[in-house]
C-alpha cells in the first residue's frame, strides 16, 4: 500500500518555541490531513488540505499542501504545554470514501 | 452532543475467545472505518464501510469480523485467529457532504488479551 513518511519521530522543545513537522509521500495525494492524538485517546482532526499550494491556519496551527501534492507541513507557533501529543498526518488518494493513508506520527514534548 | 462513541474503553479476554467491541455514531455518516493502533507505530485500517450491509477489507482484515446493520453502528469482531490481538482500536467516520476525506475518531478501546 501508499506509505507517508512523517519526521521527525519526536522533538523535544521549550515552551515558546515554534515546530515543524512534515510528511513525505512517493504518491501523489488529493487531501492532506492533520491530527493529533493525546495518549489513550482518539485522534482529534486538527486542519484538512485540499488543494495544492494551500496554506491554511487553525489558531496557532499553520498547514500547507505541497505544491507537488507529495508532502505536506505543520508548523506550531509559541508552543504550550498542553501542546504535547502526537501529531499525524494523513493522505487520501482520491475524493470521497477513498481510504486514508496515515503516517507514524511525531511525538511532541513541550517542557515548561 | 454529535460524536462517535466506542465501549467499552479497555478489555480483557483470555487467549482463544472472541470479543466484540462497539462503535456507534450520531453524526449521520454514511462510512464506518476500524483502525488498529500499536505503540509507536501509525494507523492501521482494519475495515471499512461506505453504506449499510456491505464492508470492505482494509489492510489488516485477517482474524476480524464486521457487520454493518444499522447506519449508526459498525462493530468489530476479533476472533480467536488474530495472533496478535492486544492493541488500541480506534472506530472513525466520515461523511461525503463534508468532502469525504475527514475522519473523526471515537475515544477508542484498549484490548489486552492473556
Amino acid at each position: 500500500g501508499q506509505q507517508l513518511n512523517q519526521s521527525p519521530q519526536s522533538m523535544f522543545i521549550q515552551e515558546g518555541e515554534d515546530v515543524s513537522m512534515n510528511c513525505t509521500s512517493s504518491s501523489i495525494f488529493n487531501t492532506w490531513l492533520w491530527y493529533k492524538q493525546d495518549p489513550g485517546e482518539g485522534p482529534v482532526l486538527l486542519i484538512a488540505l485540499y488543494k495544492a499550494g494551500e496554506l491554511t491556519s487553525n489558531g496557532r496551527l499553520t498547514a500547507q499542501f505541497g505544491i507537488t501534492r507529495k508532502d505536506s507541513f505543520l508548523n506550531i507557533s509559541a508552543s504550550i504545554p498542553s501542546d504535547v501529543g502526537i501529531y499525524f498526518c494523513a493522505g487520501q488518494l482520491d475524493s470521497g470514501y477513498s481510504t486514508l493513508t496515515f503516517g507514524k506520527g511525531t511525538m511532541l514534548l513541550v517542557s515548561p | 452532543d454529535g460524536g462517535i462513541t466506542q465501549s467499552p474503553k479497555y478489555l480483557f479476554r483470555k487467549e482463544g475467545q472472541n470479543v466484540t467491541l462497539s462503535c456507534e455514531q450520531n453524526l449521520n455518516h454514511d462510512a464506518m472505518y476500524w483502525y488498529r493502533q500499536d505503540p509507536g507505530q501509525g494507523l492501521r485500517l482494519i475495515y471499512y464501510s461506505q453504506i449499510v450491509n456491505d464492508f470492505q477489507k482494509g489492510d489488516i482484515a485477517e482474524g476480524y469480523s464486521v457487520s454493518r446493520e444499522k447506519k449508526e453502528s459498525f462493530p468489530l469482531t476479533v476472533t480467536s485467529a488474530q495472533k496478535n490481538p492486544t492493541a488500541f482500536y480506534l472506530c472513525a467516520s466520515s461523511s461525503q457532504r463534508a468532502g469525504g476525506g475527514e475522519q473523526y475518531f471515537g475515544p477508542g478501546t484498549r484490548l489486552t488479551v492473556t
